[in-house]
This record gives structure tokens, sequence and C-alpha cells, in this order.
């Protein structure tokens, strides 16, 4: 039983460079979100996704988007990135929103040179 | 603004003693409420929550919540440490089913 995976586990990239963070989950969750943590500050919910073809802002969703195409599957696309972004990412989805617990992937490490 | 405070960032207990992470939030309605522990390199893992009823929960690996609705807190609390309980708690709250508040964390340190 995977769970939630994420990949890759960590990435160096350089400012206004592209990239997509890869979440997938075996679990048939409806609910799936992504989150960045800093140091200091928790977690801060990016944007999530309440189904298949279903996806809102968080607090933080400036420079980041997002689709969901399958139930199991919410990419994060970075589409310029800058310094700032520089975090872990984790990926998190639960059976139905948050009235219920997250399960979470390991995280990616991300750098921005 | 909705928020959550977790007011240490470190909490040091010998091994044995009773454990308090504290934890306050200001939100409008009636949220849920979670506890999640995270340890190394890895992702958060889910511990308590509380949604209504009782104002103890209890949760996994022998930890327990307290909710306080008048001082709007919710204490993370077990009897007797462990040393493998050192780890970054995280207190979060869900002021409807599309948000979700997570505190800084409280780095906890059993020791020996």
């Amino acid at each position: 039983n995977a769970g939630v995976t994420q990949t890759p586990k960590f990435q160096v990239l350089k400012t206004g460079q592209s990239m997509t963070l890869q979440c997938a989950q075996d679990m048939n969750h409806e609910y799936m979100s992504w989150y960045r943590q800093d140091p200091g500050m928790g977690l801060r919910l990016i944007h999530y996704s309440v189904g298949a073809g279903i996806t809102d802002q968080g607090e933080v969703p400036n420079g980041y988007n997002v689709s969901r195409s399958t139930t199991e599957d919410f990419p994060l696309r970075l589409l310029s990135a800058a310094p700032s972004q520089t975090s872990v990412y984790f990926c998190a989805s639960s059976l139905k929103g948050n009235s219920q617990p997250q399960h979470f992937g390991d995280g990616t490490r991300l750098s921005i040179l | 603004a909705q928020s959550v405070a977790q007011p240490e960032d470190q909490v040091n207990v010998a091994e044995g003693n009773p454990l308090t992470v504290k934890c306050t939030y200001s939100v409008s309605g009636n949220p849920y409420l979670f506890w999640y522990v995270q340890y190394p390199n890895r992702g958060l893992q889910f511990l308590l929550k509380y949604i209504t009823g009782d104002n103890l929960v209890k949760g996994s690996y022998g930890f327990e919540a307290e909710f306080n609705k008048s001082q709007t807190s919710f204490h993370l609390k077990k009897p007797s440490a462990l040393v493998s309980d050192s780890a970054l708690y995280f207190c979060a709250v869900s002021p409807h089913e599309d948000d979700m508040r997570f505190g800084a964390g409280t780095r906890l340190t059993v020791k020996p």
C-alpha cells in the first residue's frame, strides 16, 4: 500500500525555470491538496481539489498551477521559479475534505537558485 | 484573521515524565481540530482529531488532547513520554471543509 507518492524527492532549479512536482495516491481519495513548509511558518495551503476536474486556490496560490484530470494524480506546476519558492512541498489526500485526517507524502525539497 | 498559535518552539521533557504541547486558535465557528507529528525527512502523520463530543480525545501512540472551547485551546498531552516521541508536532485547525491552517510547529525533545 503506497499511500501518497511524491516525485522527485529533491530538485534544484534556476530562477525562471519551470517544473512539475508529481503527486499520486492509491487510496481512492477525493480530496487532494498541496502545501509548502517553511521554517517557523508551519504548512501553508497552496491549492486543493475536491475531486477530478475540480481545483481551487488555497492561502498562497501565486506562482503555482494545478490540475486534476484523474482521481489518483494531482501535479503542481511552477510556471517561472523564483527564489521565494524555495521550500519543502507536501502533497496530501483525504477521503473527503478537511474533516478527515490527511495522508501526506514524504515531500519534495526544492531549491531555486 | 484565522490563525493557529503554538506558543512554544521547543519543549524538553525527561523520559517517563508527562508532556504537554500547547495550541490555541482563532477561527470562526466550530472548527475541526487536529494534531500531526513529523519525523525527519518524512511527511506529517495524523495523531488525533476533535470534531464534537468529549473534550478529551484519545489518539495514536498514547497521545491525547484536551479541547477547551472557552480558551480556544487544544493541547496535546501524554502521561509518560518516550525518547521515540521526539519529533516536530503540528496543531491544525479546519474552519470549514476547504481550508486548513497549521501552527508553526513545536519541536519535542525527550531526554533519557
